[in-house]
């Protein structure tokens, strides 16, 4: 998936079960991103990181937790306490923050039952 | 911090049209606008960008314009195909190390 890949591809969850949906990259990009798509609602920022070992909160960040413990990772946690986790969920790099071209994996859709 | 409005949120068009989808950025130091191309199911793919130095640049069909004074940028797609129906989000860099701002989507459909 030109160079970031996404795992899995469709997961359910069961109510109050916490969920890891998987990011990896090959680009040697500093910056991952995590967002959250549904429909007629865009791109909606969950968490960044601009390097290892640090990570910020985005616009939705309430309900998921992030890891950075290597360049290349970047999993996210959708814990019980996202009430409505049920969307589509793409991971992205780039080299800087913003400043350049994001390169998107190729999303996981994770459905509530 | 940055605000991005875009415009319209849905286009249908004849095939051989041109298409035109227009956004509004808030931040006058943002520099730097990509456009990406989503179609359903998959990612979304960078297709043009352009930094605030350039007033228009052009890829083949596609060509994205910026007004820095009005502070809005736009896609044109010409002699559109039917396999350029997708979602097109614009998005706009904020300077100061943080994430693009993205746009709400465009769903474009070209009609046959």
């Amino acid at each position: 998936d030109g160079g970031i890949t996404q795992s899995p591809k469709y997961l359910f969850r069961k109510e109050g079960q916490n969920v890891t949906l998987s990011c990896e990259q090959n680009l040697n990009h500093d910056a991952m991103y995590w967002y959250r798509q549904d429909p007629g609602q865009g791109l909606r920022l969950i968490y960044y990181s601009q390097i290892v070992n640090d990570f910020q909160k985005g616009d939705i960040a309430e309900g998921y937790s992030v890891s950075r413990e290597k360049k290349e990772s970047f999993p996210l946690t959708v814990t019980s306490a996202q009430k409505n986790p049920t969307a589509f969920y793409l991971c992205a790099s780039s080299l800087v923050t913003g400043g350049s071209g994001y390169t998107f994996g190729s999303g996981t859709r994770l459905t509530v039952v | 911090g940055e605000n991005v409005e875009q415009h319209p949120s849905t286009l249908s068009v004849q095939e051989g049209d041109s298409a035109v989808i227009k956004c509004t950025y808030s931040d006058s130091a943002s520099n730097y606008f990509p456009w990406y191309k989503q179609e359903l199911g998959k990612r979304p793919q960078l297709i043009i960008d352009i930094r605030s130095n350039v007033g228009e640049k052009k890829d083949q069909r596609i060509a994205v314009t910026l007004n820095k004074t009005a502070k809005h940028f736009s896609l044109h797609i010409t002699e559109t195909q039917p396999e350029d129906s997708a979602v097109y989000f614009c998005a706009a860099y904020q300077a100061g190390n943080t994430p693009l701002v993205f746009g709400k989507g465009t769903r474009l459909s070209v009609i046959a």
